[in-house]
């Protein structure tokens, strides 16, 4: 298995802009979280999914920022508009619940909006 | 409130000295607790648990129910262990895992 698979890698874009990013899970896994990190505050917890389901979101910033979990294997964070201070390295991890507890990440999406 | 409270952003210690690493944490029901590295240019990923009592690295945490800590120790520190370090907590058997800051840890030859 390669993991969890984020893309894209890097986005730049411009304020007020839409941003889509992308995960898939590691097959079998049947928990999805998503991070923001941040050199002030770590990572931050953003929201996650269980058995695609949204169990908790409320570490969501505000409107802007959506997710989704239409399959198994397939999630999406998005941000529209975009503002600078969404300028954040963002990880996927998933997860066996009722396992270990032990989460895998991907290699994160750097996000910079100008 | 669950919280993770991690008090150093940096840590620089010398080549074979001890460190330790802090982590305190806030939580009501039975938390389990971890630690997670990231060395430079790889992932995130989980170095030890306390339900597991294991040293990984040389490295080993005691879960302390009392003063509600789990500090990450190593006698010996070695450049290789230079990455950011995160102390992480979920509820037992439950979901949602949420992280402290982060300390960087730099070992210096």
């Amino acid at each position: 298995d390669a993991g969890v698979i984020q893309s894209p890698r890097h986005e730049v874009t411009e304020m007020g802009q839409e941003v889509t990013l992308r995960c898939k899970p590691i097959s079998g896994h049947n928990s999805l979280f998503w991070y923001r990190q941040t050199m002030m505050r770590g990572l931050e917890l953003l929201i996650y999914f269980n058995n695609n389901v949204p169990i908790d979101d409320s570490g969501m910033p505000e409107d802007r920022f959506s997710a989704k979990m239409p399959n198994a294997s397939f999630s999406t964070l998005k941000i529209q508009p975009s503002e600078p201070r969404d300028s954040a390295v963002y990880f996927c991890a998933s997860q066996i619940s009722g396992g270990t507890g032990e989460l895998f990440f991907g290699e994160g999406s750097r996000l910079t909006v100008l | 409130a669950q919280r993770v409270t991690q008090p150093e952003k940096l840590l620089s210690v010398f080549k074979g000295a001890p460190v330790e690493l802090k982590c305190n944490y806030s939580y009501s029901g039975s938390p389990e607790l971890f630690w997670y590295v990231q060395y430079s240019r790889q992932r995130l990923q989980l170095l030890l648990r306390h339900i597991s009592r294991e040293s990984i690295k040389g490295f080993t945490a005691d879960l302390n129910k009392g003063e509600t800590s789990f500090h990450l120790k190593k006698p010996f520190a070695q450049e290789e262990d230079s990455a950011m370090y995160y102390c992480a907590l979920t509820h037992t058997g439950g979901f949602k895992t949420i992280f402290g800051a982060g300390t960087r840890l730099f070992v210096k030859a």
